[in-house]
């Protein structure tokens, strides 16, 4: 079966660093991808990966790891605004190109 | 345009009453999609629209029936729905049904949020 899995929740401090983990057993591997979910909005697409390595866009960058089913996101200099729900997600394979398969999101509370 | 908008935001219905959900994109994306979002849960994929053609229904029970008009538009029809399918439905489009563009990202509206009483 497929199973995706993140902490629920994780608080750090404004101009703090926090890194979110997500690991994943899927039927197939076609690219992860990491969203952000402010309440009440629409998940934003945040980062790709598809080959092994850290993939930067300025304070966010994600890594992935193929041969251990891991990626984490990593948000840097924490701003009020980043408090949100961090979603991974993994295209299983080529031959579901649409399907995403959602872990259940990682809650991040920014404090002052 | 850069946004998938959806209309209601907001929508109280009876388990007799029929209602319908409205998805539209103006950027030219002709992949088209349908999720479920339960609180605190991640979302669950209903269907995929290529190209205006049904192209992956997730066992999706017929009280809920999908129409794609044109390739900008996604209609979600309801009927005799249960408490239970209470949620946020969020719609998605993405550029290359194929998926052979890019990352091929998913671009999601805003949601409405259900109520089924």
């Amino acid at each position: 079966g497929q199973n995706i899995d993140q902490p629920t929740e994780m608080t750090a401090t404004e101009g703090a660093i926090v890194q979110i983990n997500c690991t994943y057993q899927t039927s197939g591997f076609n690219g992860l991808f990491w969203y952000q979910q402010h309440a009440g909005e629409a998940p934003t697409f945040l980062s790709y990966n598809v080959l092994d390595g850290l993939e930067e866009k300025g304070r966010f960058s994600s890594f992935l790891s193929r041969s251990k089913g891991y990626s984490y996101l990593l948000l840097k200099e924490l701003q009020m605004k980043d408090s949100a729900s961090y979603l991974c997600a993994v295209r299983p394979s080529t031959d579901s190109w649409g399907k995403l398969q959602f872990g259940a999101g990682t809650q991040v509370v920014v404090t002052p | 345009d850069t946004e998938v908008t959806q209309t209601p935001k907001h929508l109280v219905m009876g388990m007799t009453n029929k209602k319908s959900l409205k998805c539209e994109q103006h950027m030219g994306h002709r992949a088209m999609y349908w999720y479920k979002q339960k609180a605190k849960k991640p979302p669950e994929l209903m269907f995929v629209y290529s190209y205006e053609k049904l192209s992956i229904n997730e066992s999706v029970p017929s009280r809920f029936s999908p129409e794609c008009p044109n390739s900008s538009l996604l209609n979600l029809h309801l009927h005799a729905l249960q408490p239970e399918d209470s949620a946020l439905y969020l719609c998605a489009s993405s550029q290359d049904p194929e998926g052979l563009a890019g990352y091929n990202e998913q671009f999601f509206g805003p949601g409405t949020r259900l109520t089924v009483l």
